[in-house]
């Protein structure tokens, strides 16, 4: 079946540790995207990339970093300058950049906490 | 400036019956899509029901519809006969363009 794998599903790193986060699609979809949710709040975009070699930040930005070498695979690294990383990370993809009628499919998320 | 606003607190809803949740939305974009999430416990986002900006009727799935009044941008989902797998958090959200906004979510407990 086609889908969005995240792993790990629970994650937990020391403060001043990058950690990075996978996301993988097989449903060869162009475009996709990294939210963080916190309790309480709906979801907040980190990045997203339209295309391999190409991504763009989005609302919250700082403190993360992200590749895009292949279609199916954007992963997301949480640096050390990531202030308040704990959070639950979810990662989306979309058949079509641009037209609105397409709509996310999503990852079952990675649960971070800092130790 | 947010642009999906859901501001009901938490809600319990018996068993049976229909559930409305209040989403109101902002843009300036004459093209822009509508969607409903739910997020059980487990934390995946499951796709409920979309509602294009140029759709004339209100957009049905099953027990789902969505109240859509394009003048008072207000997208409204409607569940019916409640079930107990319907406890969940769900979100509304706009795709204008490239970026998908969501709101902060609407927490619904059914109760048997």
């Amino acid at each position: 079946d086609g889908g969005i794998t995240q792993s790990p599903k629970y994650l937990f790193r020391k403060e001043g540790q990058n950690v990075t986060l996978s996301c993988e699609q097989n449903l060869n979809h162009d475009a996709m995207y990294w939210y963080r949710q916190d309790p309480g709040q709906g979801l907040r975009l980190i990045y997203y990339s339209q295309i391999v070699n190409d991504f763009q930040k989005g609302d919250i930005a700082e403190g993360y970093s992200v590749s895009r070498e292949k279609k199916e695979s954007f992963p997301l690294t949480v640096t050390s300058a990531q202030k308040n990383p704990t959070a639950f990370y979810l990662c989306a993809s979309s058949p079509d950049r641009d037209r609105v009628w397409y709509g996310y499919t999503f990852g079952s998320g990675t649960r971070l906490t800092v130790v | 400036a947010q642009k999906i606003t859901q501001t009901q607190p938490g809600m319990f809803v018996q068993e049976k019956e229909a559930v409305t949740l209040d989403c109101t939305y902002d843009t300036s974009d004459q093209s822009y899509g509508l969607f409903w999430y739910k997020q059980p416990s487990s934390g995946e986002m499951i796709f409920l029901i979309y509602q294009g900006s140029y759709d004339e009727q209100n957009a049905t799935e099953g027990r789902y519809s969505l109240n859509f009044q394009k003048a008072r941008k207000s997208a409204n989902l409607v569940i019916s006969a409640s079930q107990l797998g319907d406890s969940a958090m769900y979100f509304c959200a706009m795709r204008e363009g490239r970026r998908l906004a969501f709101g902060k979510g609407n927490q619904v407990v059914v109760i048997p």
